[in-house]
């Protein structure tokens, strides 16, 4: 499976953009990059996917480069509630395969 | 439609005992899925099943067995408990496998191996 390396922790307040970036130099040509949320005591939650360029859904952007080495998630103006878990994921290369979570990056909002 | 559910939410076994686990998804998936997660972990898989009458073991079945009863239900269960299989168990669905396929979770089973 393709290695993801993302920062175990990062800081912001309200209002502020947040880019999380994911590090995945092994990834495979037919490999999708796909963000996950999760909030303490819950399963996680799809946020969203993309495979290069930049993708926007209603929550958040994702820009992966030319050479789809790394992905930033970009969340905007973040809120108390963005707190969470955000967790990079990257297939094995097959185009079929189970998704492994690796650490995930704690994002932490305060007032 | 309630998504992916999970039962029990919480359970609390002595070393040797057994139980299962049960979920069930009312979204037609194809494909589910059994991870763990323990504290400050990421998930890992235990179990998944591609579709209706097929099983594979994921990254950490060791201790495990799992069952797709049909289509809607999927169930994890432990033969004989121990104390590091105390995690929180998620069961996950998705349409069809593939990692371009998006996994939706239930609430997860808490349990605790004394």
């Amino acid at each position: 499976l393709a290695k993801t390396t993302q920062p175990i922790s990062m800081d912001s307040y309200e209002g502020q953009e947040v880019n999380i970036t994911c590090s995945h130099n092994n990834i495979a040509t037919n490999d999708y990059i796909t963000w996950y949320q999760q909030f303490p005591s819950q399963g996680p939650r799809f946020i969203i996917q993309g495979y290069k360029t930049k993708v926007t859904n209603e929550v958040a952007s994702l820009f992966i480069p030319a050479d789809r080495k790394s992905s930033t998630l970009s969340l905007p103006r973040v809120s108390l509630s963005d707190t969470a878990v955000y967790y990079c994921l990257v297939g094995d290369g097959s185009g079929y395969s189970t998704l492994t979570f690796g650490k995930g990056t704690m994002l932490l909002v305060s007032p | 439609n309630a998504g992916v559910t999970q039962t029990p939410k919480f359970q609390v076994l002595k070393t040797g005992q057994s139980m299962t686990l049960q979920c069930a998804q009312d979204m037609n998936h194809n494909s589910m899925y059994w991870y763990r997660q323990d504290p400050g972990m990421g998930l890992r898989l235990i179990y998944y099943s591609a579709s209706e009458g097929t099983t594979d073991k994921g990254e950490v079945p060791n201790g495990y067995n799992v069952s797709r009863l049909n289509k809607r239900e999927f169930s994890l269960r432990l033969e004989s408990a121990a104390p590091s299989q105390t995690s929180v168990y998620f069961c996950a669905s998705s349409e069809a496998g593939g990692n371009q396929e998006t996994q939706y979770f239930g609430p997860g089973t808490r349990l605790l191996v004394l």
